[in-house]
């Protein structure tokens, strides 16, 4: 069965810091993947996918980047972090063909 | 482009009352339609489903009917329990090929009180 798991679960970084959240999936190949994005009291705003190794697509014009330098390996990061970055980021991969299952979530506070 | 629209929160129902939320959608062709739920600190956990107009989604007591002519996914439950209490989202996922990525509604708060 498939997995996904995200680190760190909760994270408290001064502004002008850097950023890097991992997500990995186990029990799939070659998934699509997808960082999103959730303020406070608000909905999910998709920032990333990727298709495949090195393939990445940006939704929004932001302070983020992510790679994905393995199949199963997908990360998200920031060179100077911004109060505006606050927010829950929740990874996700494609199943079967439509649904997407999400990781536990990393809570961010940039303070 | 896609979008979803959820009534807004939050809800609060006494246990054994009926549950509805309304969902309604924007979209070009025929979207696969999603009810997450998000529990208190947690990530996105799917509850239903529907890929095709009449279909109808159900998953623990909770039903929703894929109705194309209004454009419409409304959430159901006939008794919620205090353990139903969570977020709820209504989403949507497009048709094309490489991205295939959600559309969420912005979330409903349900509270039920025992």
């Amino acid at each position: 069965s498939q997995t996904i798991h995200q680190w760190p679960a909760t994270l408290v970084q001064p502004v002008g810091s850097p950023l890097s959240l991992e997500c990995t999936v186990e029990g799939t190949s070659n998934p699509n993947l997808y960082w999103y994005r959730q303020a406070a009291g608000r909905g999910l705003q998709l920032l990333f996918y990727s298709v495949g190794i090195g393939q990445i697509s940006s939704e929004v014009p932001q302070n983020l980047s992510a790679s994905r330098p393995q199949d199963r390996q997908f990360i998200l990061s920031s060179k100077k972090l911004l109060l505006s970055d606050s927010g829950f980021y929740l990874c996700a991969y494609r199943g079967s063909p439509n649904e997407q299952f999400f990781g536990p979530g990393t809570r961010l506070t940039v303070l | 482009g896609n979008s979803v629209t959820q009534m807004e929160g939050p809800v609060t129902l006494s246990e054994e009352a009926f549950l509805t939320i309304n969902c309604t959608y924007t979209a070009t062709g025929y979207p696969s339609l999603f009810w997450y739920v998000q529990y208190p600190g947690e990530g996105l956990q799917l509850l239903l489903k529907a890929t095709k107009a009449d279909d109808k989604g159900s998953n623990k007591g909770f039903e929703a009917t894929y109705r194309k002519e209004t454009t419409s996914f409304h959430l159901e439950k006939g008794s919620v329990q205090v353990s139903d209490s969570a977020v709820y989202f209504c989403a949507l996922s497009d048709k094309d090929t490489g991205r295939r990525a959600l559309t969420f509604g912005s979330g409903t708060r349900l509270q039920v009180q025992p």
